[in-house]
């Protein structure tokens, strides 16, 4: 099955710097690669999504990229703010097996 | 367009009791998943369901634990006879199959504790 691998597990920045986690699969079928962000006690919300006919794709300050030859892919978050603090969770899923297998999570902190 | 629906959003169990999570997908959504995450963990899949079908509940213990989706009404997760370690936050999602690849989208969780 498929296999997720994501880091950092934790990631300290300062207000306005830029922060990056990767994420690897090992699942060559996989095909559509979401990014949630989670806030203490709150459900995950989708924040950027890319699928594997695009190499990158970006909305406001954050950004993915996928290098499916590598097989790994990372979110990228630009002039970071505090409200940015939260669990970040990637998933690789192939869409003709239904389910998303996801990372364990990286804990961002910004710092003011 | 209401969300994707949990309840109860907690819910308090002693050992040996039965815990029943319920899950109403996003209107228009067939496909539902379930997925555990325990304090500071990760999200763990549980089972992949369509209306009235069961798709892939390799994540699911062998014992105790059963999902259904039934063609009216909500998904609902079933813990049989409950013990301390099935503590653990208990969300759902639902999604929208499109040829191009799917959106999940997760319900406000059910937080069950077992005393």
């Amino acid at each position: 099955g498929e296999n997720v691998e994501q880091h950092p597990s934790t990631l300290s920045v300062q207000e306005g710097d830029s922060a990056v986690i990767k994420c690897t699969y090992s699942d060559s079928a996989s095909n559509y690669f979401p990014w949630y962000k989670q806030e203490l006690g709150k459900r995950p919300q989708l924040i950027i999504d890319i699928r594997s006919n695009v190499g990158e794709k970006k909305d406001q300050r954050i950004a993915v990229t996928l290098n499916k030859t590598a097989k790994h892919f990372s979110l990228h978050i630009t002039e970071t703010q505090p409200e940015d603090s939260a669990v970040y969770f990637c998933a690789a899923s192939n869409t003709n097996a239904g389910k998303s297998t996801f990372g364990d999570g990286t804990t961002l902190t910004v710092k003011p | 367009n209401a969300g994707v629906m949990q309840n109860p959003r907690h819910l308090v169990r002693r050992r040996g009791q039965e815990a029943r999570l319920r899950c109403s997908p996003m209107k228009g959504h067939s496909h539902v998943y379930w997925y555990r995450q325990l304090p500071e963990e990760g999200l763990k899949f549980m089972v992949y369901l369509q209306k009235e079908n069961i798709i892939d509940e390799s994540g699911m213990p062998k014992e105790r634990f059963s999902a259904e989706f039934p063609k009216e009404g909500p998904s609902i997760l079933r813990i049989q006879q409950v013990v301390r370690g099935d503590s653990a936050a208990y969300f759902c999602a639902s999604s929208l199959r499109t040829s191009g690849g799917y959106t999940q989208y997760f319900g406000p969780g059910t937080r069950l504790t077992v005393l």
